[in-house]
Parts: C-alpha cells; sequence; structure tokens
C-alpha cells in the first residue's frame, strides 16, 4: 500500500531553516507528482509547491517563493522540503502528498511534521 | 492565482439532516479540476470528491460532488456522527493549486 512517511518534530529559531524529509514506497516514484501543504494551528491549509520526481520541475506558491525548496531523491523514493529564514508564522503541521492517479488532487498524505519556530 | 472562497463558515445541523457546502472560485477552473477533503482534529485530511463530482474510493455515497466552471458544492445526503468535521475545497487546473479556507460542519 501508498505510505509516506516523514521525519520528526523540528524546533527552529527565527531565521534558521529546516528541512523535512518524506519517505515513500508502494508504488512508482516518479509516476506521481508530489505536493507539500502546511497547516497553522487552527488554520486552513495551505499549499505551499509541487514537484515532479520524474524530472525535477518545481512550482511554488508565491508566498513561499524564494525560501522554498522541494527537491527529491529517486533512488531512496524520498521527498524533502527545505524552507528557508523562518518566521514564527511558519508555525505549523507540514505534509508532504501524492497526487492522485487522475490529477494534481491529493490522494495520499503524510502524517505531518511539526515545525515550531520560535526563540 | 485562483482564490477559493467556501461558504458559510460554520454549518450547524443535526445528524439525518442534509449539508450543502458551496466553494466559489475567482476564475474558471480547468476541467472543473476541483476536490474536496474532510479533515477531524488532529488527522491528516482525506480526499472525498475529485475532479467536482466524483467519489475517492471508499467514500460513502451520502457524499456527493456537483458544479462547474466557478461555482462547485458539496453535499452530504443525511449527517451521520462521523460527518462532523471541517471540510476543504482545492484546485488542482492551475500549476499553482489552492484550498479554500474551509467549513466547519458542527453538531446543532
Amino acid at each position: 500500500q501508498v505510505q509516506l512517511v516523514q521525519s520528526g518534530a523540528e524546533v527552529k529559531e527565527p531565521g534558521a531553516s529546516v528541512k523535512v524529509s518524506c519517505k515513500t514506497s508502494g508504488y512508482t516514484f516518479s509516476m506521481n507528482g508530489v505536493s507539500w501543504v502546511r497547516q497553522a494551528p487552527g488554520q486552513g491549509l495551505e499549499w505551499m509547491g509541487w514537484i515532479n520526481p520524474y524530472n525535477g520541475n518545481t512550482n511554488y506558491a508565491q508566498k513561499v517563493q524564494g525560501r522554498v525548496s522541494l527537491t527529491t531523491d529517486t533512488s531512496t523514493t524520498t521527498a524533502y522540503m527545505e524552507l528557508r529564514s523562518l518566521r514564527s508564522d511558519d508555525t505549523a503541521v507540514y505534509y508532504c502528498t501524492r497526487d492522485g492517479p487522475y490529477g494534481g488532487y491529493v490522494a495520499y498524505w503524510g502524517q505531518g511534521t511539526l515545525v515550531t519556530v520560535s526563540s | 492565482e485562483i482564490v477559493l472562497t467556501q461558504s458559510p463558515a460554520t454549518l450547524s445541523l443535526s445528524p439525518g439532516e442534509r449539508a450543502t457546502l458551496s466553494c466559489g472560485a475567482t476564475q474558471s477552473i480547468r476541467s472543473n479540476y476541483l476536490a474536496w477533503y474532510q479533515q477531524k482534529p488532529g488527522l491528516a485530511p482525506r480526499l472525498l470528491i475529485f475532479e467536482a463530482s466524483h467519489r475517492a474510493t471508499g467514500i460513502p455515497d451520502r457524499f456527493s460532488g456537483s458544479g462547474s466552471g466557478t461555482d462547485f458544492t458539496l453535499t452530504i445526503s443525511r449527517l451521520e456522527p462521523e460527518d462532523f468535521a471541517v471540510y476543504y475545497c482545492q484546485q488542482y487546473g492551475t500549476s499553482l493549486r489552492t484550498f479554500g479556507q474551509g467549513t466547519k460542519v458542527e453538531i446543532k
């Protein structure tokens, strides 16, 4: 079965960077896009960006463009999200997700990684 | 980017009642690439509907989606106790995907 297993919670100071990993299994990694979605405490879902593991093409939301980098390692079927210059309003649960077989909706979700930005 | 506006923000209903949730877009969504998700506290969201009206695997038929262009609707025909949750719409018709702000369905 499809699984997306994310790395553990992180606590970072303002201005630092964080890199969250997402180990996938149960499907052919290069065949489906991976998006990252975050959710601040008590708030809604925010789409951050998308990567095509086959060719590395990416799209980023305007709000985080320039601070976020999405990458993949096809040898380990792992996706990564790095966010730089962290601010307090980056505190959120970060989800890696996999596209559905028929388009860019989210068919599968990781368990989420809480990133706390605090001095 | 396409902005999605969900209404109402909160829907207070009793079990057995019908729930109608709306999602409006600032521009027409290509090929009706609109999805609906359900989220319960502390859990990741779950896909309910994709391409506006296609139920995901394992989703009960009391959930249905409709609409096209800029106006979409999620209907829960008869609310079950486990349906009280927050619901989000998402468009994936453009390379910059976006979510609505959510509708909370609460017990009256």
